[in-house]
């Protein structure tokens, strides 16, 4: 069974850059494309962005170049940074393991997420 | 931008049929997903790829996708099926959800 921990800063200062890990266990990281989604308190998720294991990633046009997805697969581990925060950022973190094709991917495992709070 | 649109709550009686819809430009020409979260939880995938079931996911949850709408439905449902359902599809390779849709089982 594929397990997935966030880790990082609870609290992140305004302007600053928002980094986050994901460490994966009971799985390889070197397949399937790995994603981080996030959801603001109260409200609804928000797909951030993916990596496949090659390398290559997607983000969300609406975080305008913000964001960096990486992936250390000597680590298992799977990166977010995110920069020049606002209190609008201030969220709960997920990383998950999406499967599929082309279209069709999915979330199948998730992590238990990880509270952000951007606040001076 | 695409936009998913699902209503924002649904009320269902224990063991009646509930039906959660969301909408969007041709999505039944997309592949959707179904994500449950219960209060305080992290979500789960009970439907993919439109009507699929991940394993461990009871029969009582199905999908069907056309038109402009997908939906899904859960049939007998239980006091442990109230939470909160999204959907999901891709424009491209950019994920969207939907705003999701609280379920309550009264």
């Amino acid at each position: 069974q594929v397990q997935l921990q966030e880790s990082g800063p609870g609290l992140v200062k305004p302007s600053e850059t928002l980094s986050l890990t994901c460490t994966v266990s009971g799985g390889s990281t070197s397949s399937f494309y790995w994603t981080w989604m996030r959801q603001p308190p109260g409200k609804g998720l928000e797909w951030i962005g993916h990596i496949y294991y090659t390398g290559i990633t997607y983000y969300n046009p609406s975080l305008k170049g913000r964001v960096t997805i990486s992936l250390d697969t000597s680590k298992n581990q799977i990166s977010l940074k995110l920069s020049s925060v606002t209190a609008a950022d201030t969220a709960m973190y997920y990383c998950a393991r999406m499967v599929g094709g082309y279209g069709s991917w999915y979330f199948d495992f998730w992590g238990q997420g990880t509270q952000v709070t951007v606040s001076s | 931008s695409y936009e998913l649109t699902q209503p924002p709550s649904v009320s269902v009686s224990p063991g009646q049929t509930a039906s959660i819809t969301c909408s969007g430009d041709k999505l039944g020409n997309k592949d959707a997903s179904w994500y449950q979260q219960r209060p305080g939880q992290s979500p789960v995938l009970v439907i993919h790829e439109n009507w699929k079931r991940p394993s461990g996911i009871p029969e009582r949850f199905s999908g069907s996708n056309s038109g402009n709408t997908a939906t899904l439905t859960i049939s007998g449902t239980q006091s442990v099926d109230e939470a909160d359902y999204y959907c999901q599809a891709w424009d491209d390779t950019t994920g969207v959800f939907g705003g999701g849709t609280r379920l309550t089982v009264l």
